[in-house]
């Protein structure tokens, strides 16, 4: 069964740090990967996915995140954070022509100004 | 488009009563999905339909029921509330198929089992 694990349940950070968010799957086909966004009272936005081509994936508001096959993960990063980007963040997972879409637990980014 | 509509917004049930999720889109999409989300948790996958006619268990599908009569509309329903039930509800559906497809969510419902 699919499976979404991500490794940091709340990170703290003050502006202008450098932000990895860890995500792992495991599947062991061909899988589509996404990472979302809930900022405080509002539903899930997009911020980035992953079909195929290359691992690196940008993504809106300076996101980005890199697909590494080998070790079934894919983090996200953004090297500067802003207090505006204090939000809930979801990584998921899709295997290929599957109408499942699989969440992870989701971290809780803080960002002090 | 109106995207993926759900309704209501809010609710409040008592133990034991029954109520419908409504979820509704425009965009023809074949795949759609209801989670809930709980603190901690992320979003757990209840219930998903490939298709008209079609649906399929997630992770955590006791005491939902779902169907899907038509491409549109994908109904959530509660057979008898329990306070373990209130969450936050999302909908959500995508297009079939390989592509690069991604999924619509809808606004959520919240409810509350008392």
């Amino acid at each position: 069964a699919q499976s979404v694990s991500q490794h940091n349940h709340h990170v703290i950070l003050s502006e202008a740090a450098s932000l990895e968010l860890g995500c792992n799957y495991s599947y062991g086909g061909t899988v589509n990967l996404f990472w979302y966004v809930q900022y405080p009272g509002q539903h899930l936005q997009l911020l980035l996915k992953y079909f195929s081509g290359d691992p690196l994936v940008k993504g809106i508001k300076g996101f980005e995140a890199e697909f590494i096959k080998s070790k079934f993960s894919f983090n996200l990063r953004k090297p500067s954070v802003q207090w505006s980007d204090t939000a809930e963040y979801f990584c998921a997972v899709n295997s290929n022509q599957g109408g499942k879409l699989i969440f992870g637990q989701g971290t809780e980014l803080s960002v002090k100004p | 488009n109106a995207g993926v509509t759900q309704t209501p917004k809010f609710q409040v049930l008592k133990t034991g009563q029954s109520m419908t999720l409504q979820c509704a889109q425009d965009m023809n999409h074949e795949y759609m999905s209801w989670y809930r989300q709980d603190p901690g948790m992320g979003l757990r996958l209840i219930h998903y339909s490939v298709g008209a006619g079609i649906t399929d268990q997630g992770e955590v599908p006791n005491g939902y029921n779902v169907s899907r009569s038509t491409t549109e509309d994908f109904p959530l329903r509660l057979l008898s509330a329990a306070p373990s039930q209130t969450s936050v509800y999302f909908c959500a559906s995508r297009l079939p198929g390989t592509g690069d497809y991604g999924y619509t969510f809808g606004s959520g419902t919240r409810l509350t089992v008392v």
